[in-house]
């Protein structure tokens, strides 16, 4: 069975600083997904890795495949990137079928 | 281009009841999923549609079913409801699945009461 668990579940910062958000798994994978979740349900999709890096504006996602660890980090932070951010993995079922299994989510608020 | 829609938003649900919620993909996009969110659970995979076939499922018991259409508007309902499927339902669509992005409706709110 494929566990994703998070760390930390909750996250209060000052805005400015730099948020670490970990994510680790405990199956082989053929794709993470950070997600991000505002107050009211919206969900939307920030990235979508199988390896090394990417970055979107201030927000960077890692991943380490061997160690089965992905790290979402916000520079820079603001108050409008309070939500509850989730990382998602797709178990390495060799197809194109979408089966996500997540994990519990960290609540972020950032202070003015 | 329109994003998901699903409708109703907000539904009230008697226990036994059964509800059929809907969900309208990007115009383009054949791949429907379906996910369950609750407080206790978290988000949980119900099911994923393609093209009018239903290609996964989660771990959900049969009272829990799906089926899409051939524009890949897609419906799920839930029989005989109980308390515990109180919860936030949303879909996502995505042009062919997986390594193509989803992108997620706004959820139908369903208090089970």
């Amino acid at each position: 069975k494929n566990e994703v668990e998070q760390s930390p579940q909750n996250l209060t910062a000052q805005e400015g600083e730099f948020i670490t958000i970990n994510c680790s798994y405990s199956v082989g994978i053929s794709a993470l997904h950070w997600l991000q979740q505002h107050p009211g349900g919206g969900i939307v999709s920030l990235f979508m890795l199988s390896s090394g890096k990417k970055k979107h504006g201030r927000l960077i996602a890692t991943i380490n495949i061997q160690e089965k660890h992905s790290s979402l980090h916000i520079t820079a932070s603001h108050p409008r990137d309070s939500a509850v951010y989730i990382c998602a993995v797709e178990a390495d079922s060799g197809g194109s079928n979408y089966k996500l299994t997540f994990g519990k989510g960290t609540l972020l608020t950032v202070n003015p | 281009k329109a994003g998901v829609t699903q409708t109703p938003r907000y539904l009230i649900k008697t226990r036994g009841q059964q509800v059929t919620l809907s969900c309208s993909p990007i115009s383009g996009h054949r791949s429907v999923s379906w996910y369950q969110q609750t407080p206790g659970q978290g988000l949980q995979f119900l099911f994923e549609y393609f093209s009018e076939t239903q290609r996964n499922k989660g771990n959900f018991p049969g009272r829990f079913s799906g089926r899409q259409f051939s524009n890949s508007r897609s419906e799920m309902n839930v029989s005989t409801l109980e308390l515990g499927d109180s919860a936030l339902y949303l879909c996502a669509s995505s042009l062919l699945g997986t390594p193509y992005e989803q992108y997620f409706g706004p959820g139908t709110r369903l208090t089970v009461t």
